[in-house]
């Protein structure tokens, strides 16, 4: 079947950088996009960007751009999210998910079918 | 402060008919897709509408979804106790060029 499996629990001092991985199984890798979603303890879900394996194109939010890097190994079917310069506000459980947008007959498409189980990410001093 | 509103809360017995509610702009909802995600207690998030009102795979009829204007709704018909989770509506906005998400739904079956 299809599912992600993404690395374990990590912590971190302020100012450190953390990588999160996420292993697809189950379908074709470089034919589905990757998202990655955080969520704060207690609080909503924040998209951060995407990646396509197929042609490396990425797209992050604006509020992450400059600290987020995101790639794809087509050879082990992983997906790569790094997020530098950490503060205690980035403590969160972070999520990869399938999907990326496309557009189909003028209309735009973009949701996440599959979901990892959450690396949780802690910052603390 | 999401630029798409949903009500933090919504309650209802088993058997019961629930909506949940997402309003945004012209610039979001009223221009783009509509999509619902699932969130039960310390899991990942789960698709369970696309397109405004395709459910996902494997998801019962029992969701449904629905778009006009600049709001689209969640209905749960049926209501179950293990239906009690977060639920979540998310579409694209053309202003911030980026896919946004409702501040989340907390469903409770009483």
């Amino acid at each position: 079947q299809v599912y992600l499996v993404q690395s374990g629990a990590e912590v971190k001092e302020p100012g450190a950088s953390v990588r999160v991985s996420c292993k697809a199984s189950g379908y074709s890798f470089s034919n589905y996009g990757t998202t990655w979603v955080r969520q704060v303890p207690g609080q909503g879900l924040e998209w951060m960007g995407w990646i396509h394996p197929n042609n490396g194109n990425t797209d992050s939010a604006q509020s992450l751009q400059g600290r987020i890097s995101m790639t794809a190994d087509t050879s082990t079917g992983t997906a790569y999210m790094d997020l530098s310069s950490l503060g205690f506000e980035d403590t969160a459980v972070y999520y990869c998910a399938r999907g990326s947008p496309w557009v189909e007959s003028g209309n735009q498409h973009y949701y996440m079918d599959v979901w990892g189980e959450g690396t949780a990410v802690t910052v603390s001093s | 402060q999401s630029v798409v509103t949903q009500p933090p809360s919504a309650s209802g017995t088993p058997g019961q008919r629930v909506t949940i509610s997402c309003s945004g702009s012209n610039s979001n909802i009223g221009s783009q897709n509509v999509n619902w995600y699932q969130q039960l207690p310390g899991m990942a998030p789960k698709l369970l509408i696309h397109t405004n009102d395709q459910r996902a795979s494997g998801v019962p009829d029992r969701f449904s979804g629905s778009k006009s204007g600049t709001s689209a709704s969640l209905a749960i018909s049926g209501l179950q106790s293990e239906d009690e989770a977060d639920y979540y509506c998310a579409t694209w906005d053309g202003s911030l060029g980026d896919p946004v998400f409702g501040g989340g739904t907390k469903l409770t079956v009483l």
